[in-house]
């Protein structure tokens, strides 16, 4: 069965701390990984999409990466404006046009 | 439009009633896809349309539940009879395809008494 688990469930760092948030996937066949930020009240923000292992992509103070198992944000000197929770989501080719959603990493920075 | 759009933006209805949850997906996105988010859950996949293809109704948690897309951009999900435990943010997404980031309309918080 295709899962996508996510780790941790939140996060607190202090303003410059970096740290890294885990997406965990079982699919038969990934077509795509995707990271998003959704802010209280909002829809979910597109980051990135990782398409194979060895992948990675850049915004700001974000870099996603992908392994055959996982994914990595890596935040970089996380600002307060960061703050925000992570979704990670998978796309399997065989059952194409579905993603499977992480329940997220609430992530609270302090100044 | 820039973005996805959804109306309205909160709704709070009487268990029973019916209740029809709009979204205009961004334009030329041929795709367009309708989750549930409820309270410290994933996003629920519920239908996907994809250009004039019959769309992929296989999330949907009942038969109260159905949705339409006219003329291959604006959509309509519809609950019927609705119950408490259908209280959740609605969310509308559009791409441009298959392959590719779906863009996500601010949600329909529905509360049903």
């Amino acid at each position: 069965e295709d899962q996508v688990t996510q780790s941790p469930e939140a996060l607190r760092l202090q303003e410059g701390e970096s740290s890294s948030l885990n997406c965990s996937y079982t699919v038969s066949g990934l077509r795509g990984l995707f990271w998003y930020r959704q802010d209280p009240g909002k829809g979910p923000e597109f980051l990135f999409t990782l398409y194979s292992a060895g992948e990675e992509k850049e915004k700001e103070r974000l870099k996603a990466t992908l392994t055959k198992k996982e994914s990595f944000l890596h935040i970089t000197a996380p600002k307060p404006e960061d703050s925000a929770t992570y979704l990670c989501a998978v796309q399997a080719i065989r059952t194409g046009n579905q993603f499977y959603f992480g329940t997220g990493t609430s992530l609270t920075v302090i100044p | 439009g820039a973005g996805v759009s959804q109306s309205p933006s909160n709704k709070v209805t009487e268990k029973g009633k019916d209740v029809e949850l709009r979204c205009d997906p961004i334009s030329g996105h041929t795709a367009l896809y309708w989750y549930r988010q409820s309270l410290g859950q994933g996003l629920e996949f519920l239908i996907y349309f994809q250009g004039n293809s019959a769309p992929d109704k296989s999330g949907l948690p009942s038969d109260r539940f159905s949705a339409e897309r006219t003329g291959g951009s604006v959509s309509t999900l519809t609950i019927q009879r609705t119950q408490q435990e259908d209280s959740a943010v609605y969310l509308c997404a559009s791409s441009k395809g298959l392959a590719g980031g779906k863009f996500f309309g601010p949600g329909t918080r529905l509360t049903v008494l």
